[in-house]
């Protein structure tokens, strides 16, 4: 079945610079890529998506890439605020089901 | 307003004792699907559910069960838990199956 790989597990960067979430997954049936965000306490949310049809996705600060070829997806935050702290979750869905990574906790410094 | 309910919050219950942890959706989402979540290993999907009548298991189905009788409601079902039950539970629904998942505000279990 399919197995999702997250990297790193915990990230601490400075206010204002750009942090990165790396993803590989190993079914090549998978087409949809979707990441979470958990803030603590809180359910995790949709922050963005891409579709194996499409390399790249924007969505104001935050970015997704993927190459289909490697298996392997990343998520870009750029201009880290403070309340981009939290839990991050990468996942992959071939067919019916959805597998997530193991998770990043992201800290942002002052 | 659009959302996943889920019941209880918290539930605290001794090894053996049948419990059933309930979920509705009012999006009239089609699929819906349980989670457990523990420290390290991420969202680890139990159970999911394409439709009414239609369940298949997930990566972690030992000691659930499920039922989807009606489109909005996916209870999970925990017949004889057991200690290693104890955890986070989130339910969520999409449509279509490959969507954002919308989850419930998560139960937090407990066996002893």
């Amino acid at each position: 079945g399919e197995n999702v790989e997250q990297h790193p597990s915990t990230l601490s960067v400075q206010e204002g610079d750009s942090a990165v979430i790396k993803c590989t997954y190993s079914d090549s049936a998978s087409n949809y890529f979707p990441w979470y965000k958990q803030e603590l306490g809180k359910r995790p949310q949709l922050i963005i998506d891409i579709r194996s049809n499409v390399g790249e996705k924007k969505d104001q600060r935050i970015a997704v890439t993927l190459n289909k070829t490697a298996k392997h997806f990343s998520l870009h935050i750029t201009e880290t605020q403070p309340e981009d702290s939290a839990v991050y979750f990468c996942a992959a869905s071939p067919y019916d089901k959805i597998i997530f990574g193991k998770g990043t906790r992201l800290h942002i410094l002052p | 307003e659009a959302q996943v309910t889920q019941n209880p919050r918290y539930l605290i219950t001794v090894t053996g004792k049948k419990l059933t942890v309930t979920c509705s959706q009012n999006m009239n989402h089609e699929y819906m699907s349980w989670y457990r979540q523990d420290p390290g290993l991420g969202l680890r999907q139990i159970y999911y559910s394409m439709n009414v009548e239609v369940t298949d298991k997930g990566d972690v189905p030992e000691g659930y069960k499920v039922s989807r009788k009606e489109k909005r409601n996916f209870p999970l079902i925990l017949e004889s838990p057991s200690p290693n039950q104890t955890s986070l539970y989130f339910c969520a629904s999409s449509f279509p199956s490959t969507g954002p998942l919308h989850f419930g505000n998560g139960t937090r279990l407990t066996v002893t």
